[in-house]
């Protein structure tokens, strides 16, 4: 069964760079036709894709997102990764990891079961 | 503001059938498939209908998905106190190239 794990630093201070890790266990990165997937989720708020990659290392982020987001993957991990840099208190919020089936698709399965990331000085 | 459009709140008795909206344009489920998300509290979201209406594995029939031009719905029959939650729709949008959610229903179970 597949399952997603995210893992990082709770508490960022502003302007720096928020990174985290989801690994992958119960099945391997490489080799399919999935995409991989970020998405947070800010306190009380609604779900906001943030990027997704390939395990080739192609990748494609949200417009509003896209000039401080990087994505990457490590296959021989099988993880990827979230860097989101220049934060402020608006990236506060929950961090999902999640399978993504493909550009084109808004299909996320399974999920991470999400971190939370703090903004605060 | 959400890309997609979805009420804030819904409610329903245990037995009643409950349907929640999602509406958008031409770009995102006027020409995409939409997916709905099932949230419980402090919980991840759960996949809970695809393709407009295909349910995955363990998904009860009480919840079933349509599409129609550029909106879309969640109907739950035979509605129980554990579906209490928050339920999201998303889609693909073309325009922005990228996939966008609903701002969220809250389902309340009377």
């Amino acid at each position: 069964q597949l399952q997603l794990q995210e893992s990082g630093p709770g508490l960022v201070k502003p302007s720096e760079t928020l990174s985290l890790t989801c690994t992958v266990s119960g099945g391997s990165i490489s080799g399919s036709s999935y995409y991989w997937a970020w998405i947070r989720q800010a306190p009380g708020k609604g779900l906001e894709w943030i990027g997704s990659i390939y395990y080739s290392g192609d990748t494609y982020y949200n417009p509003s997102l896209k000039s401080r987001v990087t994505i990457s993957v490590d296959t021989s991990k099988n993880q990827f990764s979230l860097k989101l840099n220049s934060v402020t208190a608006a990236d506060t919020a929950v961090y999902y990891c999640a399978r993504h089936f493909g550009y084109g698709s808004g299909q996320f399965d399974p999920w991470g079961q999400g971190t939370l990331v703090t903004v605060s000085s | 503001q959400s890309v997609l459009t979805q009420p804030p709140s819904a409610s329903g008795t245990p037995g009643q059938r409950v349907t929640i909206s999602c509406s958008g344009s031409s770009s995102n489920i006027g020409s995409n498939y939409v997916y709905w998300s099932q949230q419980l509290p402090g919980t991840a979201p759960k996949l809970l209908i695809y393709k407009n209406n295909q349910r995955p594995s363990g998904v009860p029939d009480r919840f079933s998905g349509s599409k129609s031009g550029t909106s879309a719905s969640l109907a739950i029959s035979g509605l129980r106190s554990e579906d209490e939650a928050h339920y999201y729709c998303a889609t693909w949008d073309d325009s922005l190239r990228g996939v966008v959610f609903g701002g969220g229903t809250k389902l309340t179970v009377l």
